[in-house]
């Protein structure tokens, strides 16, 4: 499975736009983006995940670049409850996710 | 019911006990996972489990035992436990094996 690079830390400001970028140079034509998140003390929260095209839901948007090398979830009105760690998972399917070590996203008031 | 639970919240138990976890889920979802997550690190996959039988075990050591005696109930057994084993065991379920994953609260389970 392709390896992920993500920030380890970011913040925001609440009500502001949180972009979280990935990294996965390596990735396979037969992949896909997912993103996890884990509130503390929570088990993970599946957000979205896609393949080739931009993907919304009424948690998230996932933007994927033309190469796929790179992506950016955004949650575009960031609340003090989406304080998390958020995963970015690059596998052909769901069941045997590897997760990395994912970034922190502090939303402060 | 749109929840994985777990029992219980927290555990203790020494090296020569034998305990069990304890995961349940009624959304009829067909697959279900182990996971291991120590402390300030990502969980990691133990075990899957595809309509009731086991379909991926990754190397985890024998005193780790899964179970699921019917779709809705998912076990993990311990027995002979090291203090290193000490971590938040995560339990999830799948509509089908390769659908998104839920997952339920943990158990946080302490190896004395």
């Amino acid at each position: 499975d392709a390896k992920t690079t993500q920030p380890p830390s970011m913040d925001c400001a609440e009500g502001r736009a949180a972009n979280l970028p990935c990294n996965h140079s390596t990735i396979s034509g037969n992949e896909y983006v997912y993103w996890y998140r884990q509130i503390h003390s929570q088990g993970p929260q599946y957000i979205i995940h896609g393949l080739k095209n931009n993907e919304t839901n009424e948690m998230a948007s996932l933007i994927i670049t033309e190469d796929r090398k790179s992506s950016t979830l955004i949650l575009p009105h960031a609340t003090l409850r989406d304080t998390a760690v958020y995963y970015c998972i690059v596998n052909t399917g769901f069941q045997k996710l590897v997760f990395g070590t994912g970034t922190r996203l502090l939303v402060s008031p | 019911d749109t929840e994985v639970t777990q029992t219980p919240k927290h555990l203790v138990m020494g090296m020569t006990n034998k305990k069990s976890l304890k995961c349940e889920q009624h959304m009829g979802h067909r697959a279900m996972y182990w996971y291991k997550q120590k402390a300030k690190k990502p969980p990691e996959l133990m075990f899957v489990y595809s309509y009731e039988k086991l379909s991926i075990n990754e190397s985890v050591p024998s005193r780790f035992s899964p179970e699921c005696p019917n779709s809705s109930l998912l076990n993990l057994h311990l027995h002979a436990l090291q203090p290193e084993d000490s971590a938040l065991y995560l339990c999830a379920s799948s509509q089908e094996p390769d659908r998104e994953q839920f997952f339920g609260p943990g158990t946080r389970l302490t190896v004395l």
